[in-house]
């Protein structure tokens, strides 16, 4: 059964680096998106992207964020100048128009411990 | 108002046993829902959709009341491998694709033997 897969499972970084988080979709999937949940806490919506646009994107979703679909394959979360509070959780999810109800199928995630 | 509200449990039940969790939500031009299946430290992982007349799925029987706003999943005969967050999913608005989902906080189930 496809997939999405997401690397890697846990990054470290220092208070004010950048970091990539990497996501491959399911491959006929048009439709990606980041999620995040911080510890104890529920999922929380970020941003939506297609055809090389954001779609949608919550108030999270700040300039430090940015998002690319680089290649035919991958979708990255950049976060330019990492804070304490970015520590948590990151999913990457992606959808496929047609069906009813729109279903999205989620990564593995990416632990980020900013330090 | 939360856009999606659930009793955080936990519910400890032991293996056999019949358990319902509820959700309601805010938004009422809401036209998708979903239950999900968290296990700690994991990705959420669809369970089932919910449609207005009530779907079932072996055990898990799921069922939408949109005149209240309120969403409930049903687990029969629990099992062991039942133990997990059961997130009460939202999608935002109108079937997009590309529609943010609000995530419940979850019900921790436990169940024991």
């Amino acid at each position: 059964e496809p997939e999405v897969t997401q690397t890697p499972s846990h990054q470290v970084t220092q208070m004010g680096q950048e970091v990539i988080l990497r996501c491959v979709p399911i491959s006929n999937h048009l439709y990606f998106y980041w999620y995040r949940q911080i510890l104890g806490q529920k999922v929380e919506f970020l941003v939506s992207f297609y055809n090389n646009e954001i779609s949608e994107k919550s108030e999270i979703f700040d300039d430090q964020f940015s998002v690319e679909r680089p290649d035919g394959s991958n979708f990255t979360l950049k976060i330019r100048s990492t804070k304490l509070e970015d520590s948590a959780m990151y999913f990457c999810a992606s959808s496929t128009p047609g069906q009813t109800p729109m279903k999205q199928f989620f990564g593995p995630g990416t632990r980020l411990t900013v330090l | 108002r939360k856009e999606v509200e659930q009793d955080p449990g936990p519910f400890n039940v032991p293996e056999g046993a019949t358990v319902a969790f509820n959700c309601t939500y805010s938004n009422s031009a809401s036209q998708s829902f979903f239950w999900y299946r968290q296990d700690c430290r994991k990705e959420p992982k669809l369970l089932m959709s919910v449609y207005s007349s009530g779907n079932e799925d072996g055990r898990f029987t799921a069922q939408l009341n949109r005149a209240s706003q309120y969403i409930s999943l049903l687990i029969r005969d629990s099992k062991l491998s039942d133990s997990a967050t059961y997130l009460c999913v939202v999608l935002r608005g109108g079937n997009q694709a590309g529609t943010a989902l609000i995530f419940g906080k979850g019900t921790t189930l436990s169940v024991s033997s």
